[in-house]
């Protein structure tokens, strides 16, 4: 049972675009979320995080979005460049009880940011 | 302030040995977890400790078990390795969960041949 969903394998945008990738949960226990980007054989770097209390959260050209009754949640990069190409993994957490320090991730989208 | 270190960086070991792996966290962060990523399963959670206790763990055979020093560093084992242990294990500290972001290691590569 996959309970955090990246449909998107990969997306390709061009250089100063906005890019948009996409997550979806099933488990509405999760209150909170992160994104991670990834190079092949390193490990993830965390980029922007949100709290299931708010919406919205930004951080410089980033800002991730949440709609709860949708179970959804987006990264959007804006302007996107060349250097942002790489593995993005949108992950998911619980406050507490079994779920001590586990972090459920997505199966990652391949961004590829052309100049 | 410096990352999270894992060593080694590489292994290759053969079936039935086994090995154990180093994580180190960021300092002043109390609780790793470890992950094993490979291409068919994404990234898995092994397990989690805090205080040297282990609070949390996945759904992965008992051939792999963990412990955390008092200093927060933690080593992971897996014995009687199997061909499909192949992957790439990362570890990642945080301050304290709930709700604390997780910082990830650079991961250790393992082959077992």
């Amino acid at each position: 049972d996959q309970q955090v969903k990246q449909n998107s394998p990969s997306l390709s945008v061009q250089e100063g675009r906005i890019s948009i990738l996409n997550c979806d949960y099933t488990n509405s226990m999760f209150d909170y979320f992160l994104w991670y980007k990834k190079y092949p054989a390193e490990g993830p770097t965390f980029l922007i995080s949100i709290s299931s209390i708010k919406d919205k959260n930004e951080d410089g050209r980033f800002t991730v979005f949440l709609n709860k009754s949708a179970k959804h949640l987006s990264l959007h990069i804006v302007p996107s460049q060349p250097g942002d190409s790489a593995v993005y993994f949108c992950a998911a957490s619980r406050a507490g009880g079994t779920s001590y320090g586990k972090l459920t991730f997505g199966q990652g989208t391949i961004l590829t940011v052309h100049p | 302030k410096a990352g999270v270190t894992q060593t080694p960086r590489y292994l290759i070991k053969t079936r039935g040995q086994q090995v154990t792996l180093s994580c180190s966290p960021i300092s002043g962060h109390r609780s790793v977890s470890w992950y094993q990523q490979t291409p068919g399963q994404g990234l898995q959670f092994l397990f989690e400790y805090f205080s040297e206790t282990q609070r949390n763990k996945g759904n992965f055979p008992g051939r792999f078990s963990g412990r955390q020093f008092s200093n927060s560093r933690s080593e992971m084992n897996v014995s009687t390795l199997e061909l499909g242990d192949s992957a790439l294990y990362l570890c990642a500290s945080s301050l304290a969960p709930p709700q604390e972001t997780q910082y990830f290691g650079p991961g250790t590569r393992l082959l077992v041949l």
